[in-house]
């Protein structure tokens, strides 16, 4: 069964600089994909950013990317030019046996790091 | 609002009694989800559906748990027989199928049983 480790419990970050939320993972799949997700208080969760595992640039949307490290099974999160809506509850999670013929859709998620951010 | 609505989004019960929650997904897409979340855990989850086909379901869905979705839209879910193990939030999300892990969520239903 896949896992995920999320160790980091809590990080804060000053507004305007940057932070990086640490995440690993376990499996024996090759094929695989990884996501970051934000649960903001009382929010509705949002998918923040995606990796799949074959390609080896790592993926960026805005102010968020991520270090992927397949061969170490790592997966972090830079979050750069903090702002004061991003302190939420950040998830790793992982999806596989797409290729495996195992068919499963459900995502395996981290307990998650509680970002705050101080102005 | 087109995004995923759940209700109710509180739900006190005493142990024993039934509960149902009801999830509304984004109109177009075929693929409906649950999850459990416990306070300071990860969503887990617990079942999904492909338009009304229930094709997963987790060994957390204990016999006393039942989902549905009758036409393919909405989902329910229901917990009968209610334990205070079961005091938890439960999120559902929808997508598209083949759309690779972009789950969309709505707020969640969360359930105290006293």
């Amino acid at each position: 069964a896949q896992t995920v480790t999320q160790s980091q419990p809590e990080m804060s970050v000053q507004e305007a600089e940057t932070v990086t939320l640490s995440c690993t993972y376990d499996t024996s799949e090759s094929d695989y994909y990884l996501f970051w997700y934000k649960q903001p208080p009382s929010r509705q969760m949002i998918l923040v950013i995606r990796q799949e595992a074959y390609k080896q640039q790592n993926a960026t949307e805005n102010r968020f990317s991520v270090n992927f490290q397949k061969a170490a099974k790592s997966f972090s999160l830079k979050i750069s030019d903090s702002q004061l809506g991003d302190a939420a509850m950040y998830f790793c999670a992982y999806e596989g046996g797409r290729y495996s013929g195992a068919g499963s859709y459900q995502l395996t998620f981290g307990k998650g790091t509680k970002l705050s951010v101080i102005p | 609002d087109t995004g995923v609505s759940q209700n109710p989004r509180h739900k006190i019960t005493k142990r024993g009694q039934n509960v149902t929650f009801r999830c509304d997904p984004i109109s177009e897409h075929n693929r409906l989800y649950w999850y459990r979340q416990t306070l300071g855990q990860g969503p887990e989850f617990l079942t999904y559906f492909q338009n009304e086909a229930q094709l997963e379901k987790s060994r957390l869905l204990s016999d006393r748990f039942s989902a549905e979705r009758p036409k393919g839209s909405f989902s329910t879910l229901e917990i009968q027989r209610t334990e205070q193990g079961d005091s938890a939030m439960y999120l559902c999300a929808s997508s598209l199928a083949f759309q690779t892990g972009e789950l969309f969520f709505g707020e969640g239903s969360r359930l105290t049983v006293l």
